[in-house]
């Protein structure tokens, strides 16, 4: 089945060690996005690229930044994590529909839940 | 004003009840709108999409859109303790984005 996987499910890091985390999909979407996601809170969008376009939000802290060497794979950085990052980041993926008329749905893979020690 | 608004609930209905989950948005040129799932430590999962105006229905989950009015809403039917979860409202922003709500958690009583 054509999917978005991220990797790892879980994620445990040292306060300031940089972590990386993985987003890989087989849909061809030429749009990925990152989201953080905290308890009983909507998912924050961080950034999305459109194919090698970079869109970074403007309150997206400077600590993250989010790389994509090829249409399947993008991965999220962060170079000094606090406590204050310890979320749920969730990767989508989405394209338009051919005939017009908007976005098609994201899909969703299953997050990595980053834990800050 | 949020641009996406939803009731953050509890919203609590017994088995078998209609459950109606509302969302209103800010946007009038938004054209795509979007009813997430997510249970507690999981990733968002689509229910339902809907773009014209009017009812669409899945199984035992309706969508219905109105435009003028700028709102969204989704109804269970039959609802079942399994539906219990945070519904997601998003809807298409500018340049690929989507804007959620903060969600609204339903507790279906057995």
């Amino acid at each position: 089945d054509a999917m978005v996987i991220q990797n790892p499910r879980y994620q445990v890091t040292q306060f300031g060690k940089p972590v990386t985390l993985s987003c890989s999909q087989t849909l061809n979407h030429n749009v990925m996005y990152w989201y953080q996601q905290k308890s009983s809170q909507a998912p924050k969008l961080l950034f999305h690229y459109y194919d090698k376009d970079f869109n970074n939000e403007a309150d997206t802290p400077d600590n993250f930044q989010s790389r994509r060497p090829n249409t399947s794979f993008c991965f999220l950085d962060i170079r000094s994590p606090g406590l204050g990052d310890a979320a749920m980041y969730l990767c989508a993926t989405s394209t338009r529909w051919a005939t017009g008329g908007g976005n098609q749905p994201q899909h969703f893979g299953d997050g990595t839940r980053l834990s800050i020690l | 004003q949020k641009e996406v608004e939803q009731n953050s609930g509890p919203l609590s209905v017994p088995e078998g009840a209609i459950a109606s989950l509302n969302c209103t948005y800010s946007d009038r040129g938004s054209q795509s709108f979007f009813w997430y799932r997510q249970y507690s430590g999981k990733s968002p999962e689509l229910i339902m999409f809907i773009y014209s105006n009017g009812d669409k229905e899945d199984g035992r989950f309706t969508a219905q859109l109105n435009k003028a009015s700028q709102y969204v809403s989704l109804l269970i039917r039959d609802s079942q303790p399994s539906d219990s979860a945070t519904y997601l409202c998003a809807v298409e922003g500018r340049t690929y984005k989507y804007i959620f709500g903060t969600g609204t958690r339903l507790k279906v009583l057995a």
